[in-house]
C-alpha cells in the first residue's frame, strides 16, 4: 500500500515557470522526503523535512509540510527542460516504521 | 563503492525459473532496502534490512521471495518459480545509520518474465 499520493499525477508546465505537486499522507511520520526520478533511473533524493519544520529550501526547491493536514507540497522555482523527471514523497517513521513509504509519482515534463 | 550497484540490470527469464538479483550498497550502510517499481507506479516497499537481518519483510508479495543478507553488506533477492506479474524494475536502496535519512538508490535490476 502507498502512504503518500501525489497531485497531480502529470503535469506539463513551459520552462522558466514554477511546478508546484502536493503529497498527502495518511499516518503519523517522522519526516517527508521528495525524490526525482529520470526516466529509467533510479531514484535520487532532493529534500528531507522533519515533521517539526514547516519549510526546507534547496537551491530552487521549496518544501512545505502541514502535519496537521498530513500533506507537503514541493515546488520548483524557474523550471528547466532539465527538471524533466518524476517526482515522489516518501514518508518515514512513525507507523510506517524504518521503511521509507512512496506516494505514486508525479510525472512532470518542462517543455523548452 | 561510490554508489549502491545492482546486477543485473536487465534480466529476461522464461515463466517458471529461478532469478537472483544482487545489491552492493554502499560501503558502511548498515540498512538495505529492496523496493519494486511497475511501470508508472511508485516504488513499492519489499524489505529491510538491519545489518544480517531482515527487520521488516512485510512486503515480500508471497513465499516465492526471499532475501538473504548474510555479511552485512552484499544483498540477494530471490524469486522462485517466476510468474509474469513478477516483471517489473526492482530498485535496491541503502542508507547509513539505518533510521529516519536519505535513501541511497541503485539504477535497479529490471526483471521481464515472458
Amino acid at each position: 500500500s502507498q502512504q503518500g499520493e501525489e497531485d497531480p499525477q502529470a503535469l506539463s508546465i513551459q520552462e522558466g515557470e514554477n511546478a508546484t505537486m502536493n503529497c498527502s499522507y495518511k499516518t503519523s511520520i517522522n519526516n517527508l522526503q521528495w525524490y526525482r526520478q529520470n526516466s529509467g533511473r533510479g531514484l535520487v533524493h532532493l529534500i528531507l523535512i522533519r515533521s517539526n519544520e514547516r519549510e526546507k529550501h534547496s537551491g530552487r526547491l521549496r518544501v512545505t509540510l502541514d502535519t496537521s493536514k498530513k500533506s507537503s507540497s514541493l515546488l520548483i522555482t524557474a523550471s528547466r527542460a532539465a527538471d524533466t523527471a518524476s517526482y515522489f514523497c516518501a514518508t518515514d517513521g512513525g507507523a510506517a516504521g524504518n521503511k521509507l513509504t512512496f506516494g505514486g509519482g508525479t510525472r512532470v515534463l518542462v517543455k523548452p | 563503492g561510490a554508489g549502491v550497484s545492482q546486477t543485473p540490470s536487465n534480466k529476461v527469464t522464461e515463466k517458471g525459473k529461478y532469478v537472483e538479483l544482487r545489491c552492493d550498497p554502499i560501503s558502511g550502510h548498515t540498512a538495505l532496502y529492496w523496493y519494486r517499481q511497475s511501470l508508472g507506479q511508485g516504488p513499492e516497499f519489499l524489505i529491510y534490512f538491519q545489518g544480517t537481518g531482515a527487520a521488516d519483510d512485510s512486503g515480500l508479495p508471497n513465499d516465492r521471495f526471499f532475501a538473504v543478507r548474510p555479511e552485512g553488506s552484499v544483498s540477494t533477492l530471490k524469486i522462485q518459480r517466476t510468474e509474469r506479474g513478477d516483471s517489473a524494475v526492482y530498485l535496491c536502496a541503502s542508507r547509513a545509520g539505518g533510521f529516519f535519512g536519505e535513501l541511497f538508490f541503485g539504477e535497479g535490476s529490471r526483471l521481464t518474465v515472458l
